[in-house]
């Protein structure tokens, strides 16, 4: 087991093209989260999926934000009509339930988005 | 969701003990105490939680105040590998793992 991994770690792009991330979680785990980060912050909850049910969005999540996870395995995350605001480190994270308040999520190295 | 405070920044020498604190003065009765702390150019990392008692793992120790509205993580010897910053989260109640980051303490370890 290596952990959660991201592909890719980083992304360029031009203002307005699309782009799309995946996250593989541990292999065991059934819970799967996104979040964003911008430098000197921490991290911002954007959603999460319990097997292939997304179950939360944060407001974070504008329309031009989509997330999957058809198997209930790997999930993708992308962005369309990408804008500078969007520059940020994407972190996917993963986690078995183990009741309100236990939980402890084992997070990937990120994909740092670049919008030029 | 209840909120932590934290010191912007703390320094440290090697080999020393540090004490990180976190003050959560309207926690309820229900939230868990987690911390994380995340290295540059990583993902944050799981360190420890709690409830009301007094916790240690391989990584940390974590001492909670009888009133539960403060904690303080414990590194016993700090090592430059500790040099990250330490998010002290509080989680409970409906909260699924959408935790709530505050900017945490930046802990800078000199050798």
């Amino acid at each position: 087991d290596t952990g959660v991994s991201q592909d890719p770690r980083h992304k360029i792009t031009k203002r307005g093209q699309n782009v799309t991330f995946r996250c593989d979680p541990i292999s065991e785990h059934n819970r799967l989260y996104w979040y964003r980060q911008t430098l000197g912050q921490g991290p911002e909850f954007l959603t999460y999926f319990q097997n292939e049910a997304q179950l939360e969005k944060s407001r974070l999540l504008s329309d031009r934000f989509s997330a999957e996870r058809p198997k209930g395995s790997f999930s993708t995350l992308e962005i369309q009509r990408t804008e500078q605001g969007d520059s940020a480190m994407y972190l996917c994270a993963s986690s078995n339930a183990n009741g309100p308040g236990r939980e402890k999520l084992f997070f990937g190295s990120g994909t740092q988005l670049s919008v030029l | 969701d209840a909120k932590t405070t934290q010191p912007n920044s703390m320094e440290s020498n090697e080999e020393e003990p540090v004490h990180l604190p976190c003050n959560h003065s309207t926690i309820s009765g229900t939230d868990y105490i987690h911390w994380y702390r995340q290295l540059p150019s990583q993902g944050p990392e799981y360190v420890i939680h709690g409830l009301t008692s007094n916790v240690n793992n391989r990584m940390a120790s974590l001492a909670i105040a009888e009133d539960r509205k403060s904690s303080t993580l414990i590194l016993h010897r700090a090592t430059l590998r500790d040099a990250a910053v330490y998010y002290c989260i509080l989680t409970g109640g409906g909260s699924q793992g959408n935790l709530i980051f505050g900017k945490g303490t930046k802990l800078s370890v000199k050798p």
